[in-house]
């Protein structure tokens, strides 16, 4: 069965650095979505892809926090520089199209320190 | 904006039996879709099942079930027949209006299932 990809799974930085996750949603799915879960809280979107296009990134803190799609395939979110709150696991999902149901990634970990 | 609320911050229950889990929400949408999201410890999300507000049959997938009360904007989770592999993290999470795809999740419920 496919499933969505990220590595790394788990990353520790100190702040201030920069630090870049990836993502390779199921083959096919064109909606590719990048979410940040604080401890103990439900995910909260960061940023929205269909194809290579953003189709939403009203809530990416776009002072530190990039993201791209250039293919319109596999992305790369990065954070430079890191800051302590930014410790959370952040989570890719993708889906065949907006409407359609979002399948999760493993998620990555990130501790700041 | 819309709103997800889920009111039990943790649940448990006995292997066999039944629980059901809350979730309200608040939208001005007509069209609009509703799920229960199921994350096990240190695992990966995993959809646990959907419902399309356009459907009054309530959604069902094995021995889970929902309760969609439109008017009510209520959609609960019933889990029959629990069992271990069921202790996680449920989110209730909703996707609609003028931004499809932009999930907006509950606080989330910790089911924890007991031998």
């Amino acid at each position: 069965e496919a499933e969505v990809a990220q590595s790394p799974r788990y990353k520790i930085t100190e702040k201030s650095q920069a630090v870049a996750f990836w993502c390779d949603p199921i083959s096919g799915h064109a909606t590719l979505y990048w979410y940040r879960q604080i401890l103990g809280q439900g995910p909260e979107l960061l940023v929205q892809f269909q194809d290579e296009s953003v189709v939403d990134d009203s809530q990416l803190p776009k002072d530190r926090f990039s993201a791209e799609r250039l293919k319109g395939v596999d992305s790369t979110l990065k954070i430079q520089p890191a800051e302590l709150g930014d410790s959370a696991m952040y989570l890719c999902a993708s889906s065949p199209g907006p409407t359609d149901t979002q399948y999760f990634g493993p998620g990555t970990r990130l501790t700041v320190l | 904006a819309q709103t997800v609320t889920q009111s039990q911050p943790e649940m448990s229950v006995q292997e066999a039996e039944t629980v059901t889990l809350s979730c309200t929400y608040d939208t001005s949408e007509s069209n609009y879709y509703l799920f229960w999201y199921k994350q096990p410890p240190s695992r990966q999300m995993i959809l646990v099942i959907r419902q399309e507000a356009y459907k009054q049959q309530n959604a069902t997938e094995n021995r889970f079930s929902v309760n969609f009360q439109k008017a009510a904007k209520s959609f609960s989770l019933k889990i029959s027949d629990s069992q271990l592999g069921d202790t996680a993290m449920y989110f209730c999470a909703f996707d609609g209006g003028t931004s499809y795809g932009k999930l907006t999740f509950g606080q989330g419920t910790i089911l924890t299932v007991h031998p």
